[in-house]
């Protein structure tokens, strides 16, 4: 059974840092992983989708790494502004398909 | 042209009412979820329907029905709601047949049973 583990469950910097947000996974048999940002309110809004095959996926100022063999991948997010606020969700997709598996989010807060 | 709406917004009710919530995608995919997220945040999966037919049904009560009646759309009915049905619950849609599966959100409905 698959379980995803997130840390930090909240990290709170300031403005221009770079950090990094952390997921693990149990069951390393994933096709791909999802990162989703989630304002406070909101639905999900997909940030990068890292297929198994890949080492890491850029958009922006965001880069996630995938290490399937070792269940982890990391959210990397670059001169972080206040708008970045809000909660950082990944979510392995199983090589058999169905269902994402949820983390319970890192809740980030960028002071101004 | 939002690609995966859901209505309503929000819905509040009493214990023990029937109450449906609709969602639509215009993305061309062809398999929908609905996910429930709960108090504490944690978001899992309800169903899945793949062109109308039902796909995966987690360990849900039967007082949810999904009803798919076309590929576009998923409903969630909700029979003798009870307070621990109250969570905000969210709508997806993803292409199977594609390479990435991956999975858009709509803004999800709070649901509020009292």
């Amino acid at each position: 059974k698959q379980e995803v583990t997130q840390i930090p469950a909240a990290l709170s910097v300031p403005e221009g840092e770079n950090l990094v947000l952390n997921c693990s996974f149990t069951d390393s048999a994933i096709y791909n992983l999802q990162w989703f940002r989630q304002d406070p309110g909101k639905g999900l809004t997909s940030l990068l989708l890292i297929q198994s095959s890949q080492r890491e996926q850029t958009s922006g100022r965001l880069n996630a790494s995938l290490d399937k063999s070792s269940g982890r991948s990391t959210l990397y997010i670059a001169a972080s502004q206040p708008g970045d606020s809000a909660t950082y969700l990944c979510a392995p997709f199983p090589n058999q398909g169905g269902k994402l598996i949820f983390g319970q989010g890192t809740e980030l807060s960028v002071k101004p | 042209d939002t690609a995966v709406s859901q209505t309503p917004k929000y819905l509040v009710t009493q214990m023990g009412n029937d109450k449906s919530i609709k969602c639509e995608q215009n993305l061309g995919h062809d398999t929908m979820y609905w996910y429930k997220q709960d108090s504490k945040k944690f978001l899992k999966i309800m169903f899945s329907y793949n062109n109308k037919e039902l796909i995966i049904n987690e360990t849900v009560p039967n007082r949810f029905s999904p009803k798919s009646p076309d590929k576009a759309h998923l409903n969630l009915h909700i029979n003798s709601l009870e307070l621990g049905d109250s969570a905000v619950y969210f709508c997806a849609s993803s292409q199977l047949a594609g390479v990435s599966y991956e999975q858009y959100f709509g803004p999800g409905t709070r649901l509020t049973v009292t």
